[in-house]
């Protein structure tokens, strides 16, 4: 079943202009994780942020994570034409009962963001 | 580096005919796996995952299979196609000690 729910869908803006976008989860997890997905490519991880941080950055991402409510949000500052892709946030649990949930990830719907130069 | 590999880039079957994808990873050992299906413009499916050579796990019932003959070749098989197993197919790997996934390029399957 599908953890992850992003928001928006899509949203599509004008380089030079920052991003955000939400996910939801329902269940306890140990880490929260974005990726990229260029058209008909594979995903590429961008930044991971475990559940006792609250915010992390890399370069023009900035990841926060707010366990309380279950989210996340991701922001991309001065976007580019060439971060036109999807993005997806997939979420890892600790597994049950003290076991190992062997580094499965559940991922969302995504985004697809659209940046015009 | 580690590298990961997928083959075929694109396939079309028939319906009934059977299928092999194949996913291998360089530069590392004893990865965790994992195959994925990705619907058009949705999220992604694990399908099964191996934590170690001829240990498969499926994730959901269908018409597909998994076998890990080596310890970096992760195969994707179906006996006999349906119209619903087209579809994005991603294969992943993780090393051991973390969390982050990378991906393949994916194999485009259309079954008609």
């Amino acid at each position: 079943s599908q953890q992850g729910e992003e928001d928006p869908q899509a949203l599509s803006i004008q380089e030079g202009e920052n991003a955000t976008m939400n996910c939801s989860y329902k269940t306890s997890i140990n880490n929260l994780q974005w990726y990229r997905q260029n058209s008909g490519r594979g995903l590429v991880h961008l930044i991971l942020i475990r559940s006792n941080e609250r915010e992390k950055h890399s370069g023009r991402l900035r990841v926060t994570l707010d366990t309380s409510k279950k989210s996340s949000s991701l922001l991309i500052t001065a976007s580019r034409a060439a971060d036109t892709a999807s993005y997806f946030c997939a979420t890892g649990s600790s597994g049950i009962a003290g076991g190992t949930s062997y580094g499965k990830l559940t991922f969302g719907q995504g985004t697809i963001l659209t940046v015009h130069p | 580096s580690q590298t990961i590999h997928q083959w075929p880039a694109t396939l079309v079957q028939p319906v009934g005919s059977p299928l092999s994808l194949e996913c291998t990873v360089e530069g590392t050992s004893n990865p965790n796996l994992y195959w994925y299906r990705q619907a058009a413009g949705r999220g992604l499916q694990l399908l099964f995952y191996s934590v170690g050579i001829g240990q498969i796990s499926s994730e959901v019932p269908q018409n597909l299979s998994a076998s890990r003959p080596q310890d970096r070749q992760f195969i994707l098989s179906s006996k006999k196609l349906l119209l619903s197993d087209s579809g994005f197919y991603l294969c992943a790997w993780k090393g051991q000690g973390g969390y982050e996934q990378y991906f393949g390029p994916g194999t485009r399957l259309t079954v008609t």
